[in-house]
């Protein structure tokens, strides 16, 4: 089956530019995760989904970066004013997890991330 | 702050058992281990997780010490397709949503 897809997978911003980064989850997964990935790191948490509801934004590093589920299933990373410390890979995850219960036990789906380069 | 810790890299003879340990001293009870690996240029992927019993699945598997305080994953019969970066985790809390904390990993580098 179709797994987690995410576009651009390669970005190039001038510094000063907006960019938009898709995510579309696996159907029917309620949860969505937005992590950043700097070169040789480990990825880093960002944002979190439940359908459309934002209910964690504490990773954002700045207001600059804004994202949004409208309708409960595709989402969207949007940074505005790009700033060269933003290159990084932009990984998009999913899973059926429904609630922040007592134990964490839903595998989460990775795409293959968008690797944003600005210059 | 980490919580856990791993060696920065291992290598692993081809057709060889990889064991993989990890520190986790500050787990508390209702934290998992998971383990993720990512290879080159993809998504993380996942590979098994635990509570506090050994699993095994058709991937790998995890041995979790009777304190939890540290944990080996074992890929019994590694192939070069298993190079990659391995992440162990802990679960994070009940308000966490079950976001979790990459660390730096281990790169794992299976050799012929």
């Amino acid at each position: 089956g179709a797994g987690v897809s995410q576009s651009p997978r390669y970005k190039v911003a001038k510094r000063g530019q907006d960019v938009a980064l898709r995510c579309d989850p696996i159907s029917g997964h309620v949860s969505l995760f937005w992590y950043q990935q700097a070169l040789g790191q480990g990825p880093e948490f960002l944002t979190y989904f439940q359908n459309e509801a934002q209910l964690d934004k504490s990773g954002l590093p700045s207001d600059r970066f804004f994202a949004e589920r409208p309708e409960g299933s595709v989402s969207t990373l949007k940074i505005q004013r790009t700033q060269q410390e933003d290159s990084a890979v932009y990984l998009c995850a999913s899973s059926k997890r429904t609630s922040g219960g007592y134990t964490s036990t839903d595998t989460q789906y990775f795409g293959p991330g968008t690797r944003l380069t600005v210059l | 702050d980490a919580k856990t810790t791993q060696p920065p890299s291992m290598d692993c003879a081809e057709g060889r058992a990889a064991n993989l340990p990890c520190n986790h001293s500050t787990i508390s009870g209702n934290e998992y281990v998971y383990w993720y690996r990512q290879i080159h240029s993809q998504g993380p992927q996942y590979i098994i997780h635990g509570l506090k019993n050994n699993e095994t699945n058709e991937m790998a598997s995890l041995i979790i010490t009777e304190d939890r305080k540290s944990s080996t994953l074992i890929l019994p019969h590694a192939t070069l397709r298993d190079t990659a970066v391995y992440y162990c985790i802990v679960s994070m809390t009940t308000d966490s949503w079950g976001k979790l904390q990459f660390g730096a990993g281990t790169q794992v580098v299976v050799t012929p």
